[in-house]
C-alpha cells in the first residue's frame, strides 16, 4: 500500500546540532509540506515544495531548510538546532500538478524532536 | 492575514451526546475548507467542502460549509469514546498555492 513514512519517530539533540529530519511517500505525489504543531499554536507550514527542484518557504521557515531532489522524498534541515524549534514535525503529501492538483493532503505519523 | 478560529477549544461530553464543533474563517481568496481528526498521532482526513450549503456525510459525522457567513460546522452524532480527540479545521487561500491554514483545534473527550 502508498503511504508517507517519517524518521526518526523520536530524536533528541543538543543547541547548535544540525538536525536532518527524513520524509518519504509512495504514492508518487508532487506536492510535499511540512509543519510544526505546538501547544497553543496548533499546525504551522515550515516548507513546501511542488515539485522536483521546487522548495518555498511557509510561515516559520527561518532556520530550517529542504530540498527537493526526486519525487518521493523531502528532508527538512535544522541548521542550528534551538530550543525554540522542540516540537512535533509532521510531513505532508498531496497529488496532481499545478491546476490540476487536490487541496487534500495525507500526512506522515510525526516526529518529536527535543533540542536540549 | 488570513485567520482559522475554532471553537470552543476543549469539550466534553457523554456516549451518546451530539456534538457541534465551529470553524470561522477570513481568507482573501477562499478555495477550500478541511476537517481533519487527529488522535495520537497524525491528522486523519475527514471532509473537504468547497460549495456553500452542500453537506458532506460519513456515518455519523456531517459537515456543512457557508461561505457567506464565512464558517463551517462538523456535526458528530451518537458520539463514543471513539471519537475523543483534536479536530482540526484547515483551509486553502487560492492565492497561497495548496498549503492548509490550519486552526487550533477542538479537543473532544467522550466518557463513558
Amino acid at each position: 500500500d502508498a503511504e508517507i513514512t517519517q524518521s526518526p519517530r523520536h530524536k533528541i539533540t543538543e543547541t547548535g546540532r544540525q538536525v536532518t529530519l527524513a520524509c518519504h511517500q509512495t504514492w508518487n505525489h508532487n506536492n510535499m509540506f511540512w509543519y510544526r504543531q505546538d501547544l497553543g499554536h496548533g499546525l504551522r507550514l515550515i516548507h513546501y515544495s511542488y515539485g522536483v527542484q521546487d522548495t518555498n518557504k511557509g510561515e516559520v521557515s527561518d532556520g530550517y531548510s529542504v530540498s527537493r531532489s526526486n519525487t518521493e522524498d523531502l528532508p527538512l534541515t535544522l541548521e542550528s538546532a534551538a530550543s525554540s524549534q522542540t516540537s512535533v514535525y509532521f510531513c505532508a503529501s498531496s497529488a496532481g500538478t499545478g491546476s490540476t492538483s487536490t487541496d487534500t493532503q495525507y500526512f506522515g505519523p510525526g516526529t518529536r524532536l527535543t533540542v536540549l | 492575514e488570513d485567520k482559522v478560529v475554532q471553537s470552543p477549544l476543549s469539550l466534553v461530553v457523554h456516549e451518546g451526546d451530539t456534538v457541534t464543533l465551529n470553524c470561522s474563517y477570513e481568507v482573501t481568496n477562499f478555495r477550500s475548507l478541511l476537517w481533519y481528526k487527529q488522535e495520537k498521532k497524525a491528522p486523519t482526513f475527514l471532509f473537504m467542502l468547497t460549495s456553500s450549503g452542500i453537506e458532506k456525510k460519513s456515518g455519523r459525522l456531517s459537515s456543512i460549509l457557508d461561505k457567506k457567513e464565512l464558517f463551517s460546522i462538523l456535526n458528530i452524532t451518537a458520539t463514543q469514546t471513539g471519537d475523543s480527540a483534536i479536530y482540526l479545521c484547515a483551509v486553502v487561500n487560492s492565492n497561497s498555492g495548496y498549503a492548509l491554514n490550519f486552526g487550533k483545534g477542538t479537543s473532544l473527550l467522550v466518557t463513558p
